[in-house]
């Protein structure tokens, strides 16, 4: 059971090129969703899911693009990168609402870099 | 709209200190709160959440709905507790979390 799976864990990027993060769980869990994190600013939630083919807008969806083909992925685009997009970016999942089961579960992190 | 706020950037104390890290919140509902902590360079990991009640490392926290608040506290802190500490109300619209901007907690010898 390798819980949530973040890659890569390490990217630079330059200004204006695209990239895929990968978030993978092994738990069924129903709901996934994507957060990044920044100095002074906590966790911000970009996207998240419900189940899959369901995904909806978080805080700071702007420049991001998700989809959710399945239950065990969540991969997070980015269209056209832009320095403000440098961040550590976390995925998580959690179980449905309906269990007793409310812990959120986060992947390892993935550091990104626009240049 | 729903917010967590935790006043303090940096909390620095001696071993063997008490410590309370604050958070308030906001929210029309029940809420639904947690604590996570994040050691350096490793994924967040839930601390304890308030339905549960629990002690995890020493470490309680507990809801006061009048003050809307739900601090944390350690009655002798210990080095290893140094991490960055996050409070988060759960957003059950969203099936998401909104996270407080974090403390980092150190804890020197």
């Amino acid at each position: 059971n390798a819980g949530v799976t973040q890659t890569p864990k390490f990217q630079v990027l330059k200004t204006g090129q695209s990239m895929t993060l990968q978030c993978a769980q092994d738990m069924n869990h129903e709901y996934m969703s994507w957060y990044r994190q920044d100095p002074g600013m906590g966790l911000r939630l970009i996207h998240y899911s419900v189940g899959a083919g369901i995904t909806d807008q978080g805080e700071v969806p702007n420049g991001y693009n998700v989809s959710r083909s399945t239950t065990e992925d969540f991969p997070l685009r980015l269209l056209s990168a832009a320095p403000s997009q440098t961040s550590v970016y976390f995925c998580a999942s959690s179980y449905s609402q309906g269990t007793s089961e409310n812990t959120i579960y986060f992947g390892e992190g993935s550091w990104l870099t626009v240049v | 709209a729903q917010r967590v706020t935790q006043p303090e950037k940096l909390l620095s104390v001696f071993k063997g200190a008490p410590v309370e890290l604050k958070c308030n919140y906001s929210y029309s509902g029940s809420p639904e709160l947690f604590w996570y902590v994040q050691y350096s360079r490793q994924r967040l990991q839930l601390l304890l959440r308030h339905i549960s009640r629990e002690s995890i490392k020493g470490f309680t926290a507990d809801l006061n709905k009048g003050e809307t608040s739900f601090h944390l506290k350690k009655p002798f802190a210990q080095e290893e507790d140094s991490a960055m500490y996050y409070c988060a109300l759960k957003n059950t619209g969203r099936r998401a979390l909104t996270f407080g901007s974090g403390t980092r907690l150190q804890v020197q010898p």
